[in-house]
C-alpha cells in the first residue's frame, strides 16, 4: 500500500535554531499534503495545506513565517520550525492526499523538543 | 469550520467491557472517519462512514452513522488491552477531501 514517510521521527534541538521535518510520498504523487500539530493527549490541530509548486495556506492563529513549509516536489513537502523555542515543541503529523480517488496517508509524525 | 464534539474524553475499563464513543457535530457531515492512534505514531485509519444510518463492522469492532448525518459513534464489544490507544473522529472540511477537522478524542486504556 501507498506509504509517507516522515524524517526525522523525533529530533531534539537547543532554543533559537531552526529544525526541518520532511514528509515523502514514497510510491505516488501527492500535490497535495497537510501539516497537523498535536500536544500529548489532545487531538491533531491542522495547521497548513501545502500545494505542490506554489504558497502553502495556513490556517488561523498559525504564523507562516514561523512554520515554513515548501512543497516542492510532487513526492516532498518540508516544514520548518524557524528559531524554535521551548512551546513549539510537539509532534508533528503530515499527511498526503492521493488523487484521483482522494485517499488520504498519514506519516508517522516528528517529536519535537526544544530545549 | 465545522466542530466535532467527541465523548467521553478518556475511557478506562478493565478487559472484556464494552464501550461506546461518540462524535457529534450541529451541522451535517459530508463523510466521517474514524481513527486510531498510537502513542508516537501517525493516526490509523479504521472505517470511513458515508451514508446516514450506514453500520460498518470491523472485527470487535461497530461503526454507525446517524441517519441526519450528524453523529456517528463506535462501540467496542469485548475490549482487549491492545486496544488501548487513542480514538478520533474526523471529518473532511473546506474545499479538499485531505482537510480534516478532528474530534478531540477519546483516551481508551483497557486494564488486564
Amino acid at each position: 500500500g501507498a506509504v509517507v514517510s516522515q524524517h526525522p521521527s523525533w529530533v531534539i534541538c537547543k532554543s533559537g535554531t531552526s529544525v526541518k521535518i520532511e514528509c515523502r510520498s514514497l510510491d505516488f504523487q501527492a500535490t497535495t499534503m497537510f501539516w497537523y500539530r498535536q500536544f500529548p493527549k489532545q487531538s491533531l490541530m491542522l495547521m497548513a495545506t501545502s500545494n505542490e509548486g506554489s504558497k502553502a495556506t495556513y490556517e488561523q492563529g498559525v504564523e507562516k513565517d514561523k512554520f515554513l513549509i515548501n512543497h516542492a516536489s510532487l513526492t516532498l513537502s518540508t516544514l520548518t520550525v524557524t528559531s524554535a523555542h521551548p512551546e513549539d515543541s510537539s509532534f508533528y503529523i503530515c499527511s498526503a492526499l492521493r488523487g484521483p480517488w482522494e485517499k488520504l496517508f498519514f506519516g508517522s509524525g516528528t517529536q519535537l523538543s526544544v530545549l | 469550520t465545522q466542530l466535532l464534539e467527541q465523548s467521553p474524553q478518556f475511557l478506562s475499563i478493565q478487559e472484556g467491557e464494552n464501550l461506546t464513543v461518540y462524535c457529534n457535530s450541529s451541522s451535517v457531515f459530508s463523510s466521517l472517519q474514524w481513527y486510531r492512534q498510537e502513542p508516537g505514531e501517525g493516526p490509523v485509519l479504521l472505517v470511513t462512514v458515508v451514508t446516514g444510518g450506514e453500520v460498518k463492522k470491523l472485527k470487535r469492532l461497530t461503526f454507525q452513522f446517524g441517519d441526519a448525518r450528524k453523529d456517528s459513534s463506535l462501540h467496542i464489544t469485548a475490549a482487549q488491552p491492545g486496544d488501548t490507544g487513542l480514538y478520533l473522529c474526523a471529518s473532511p472540511g473546506g474545499t479538499s477531501y485531505g482537510k480534516l477537522t478532528f474530534g478531540q478524542g477519546t483516551i481508551l486504556t483497557v486494564h488486564p
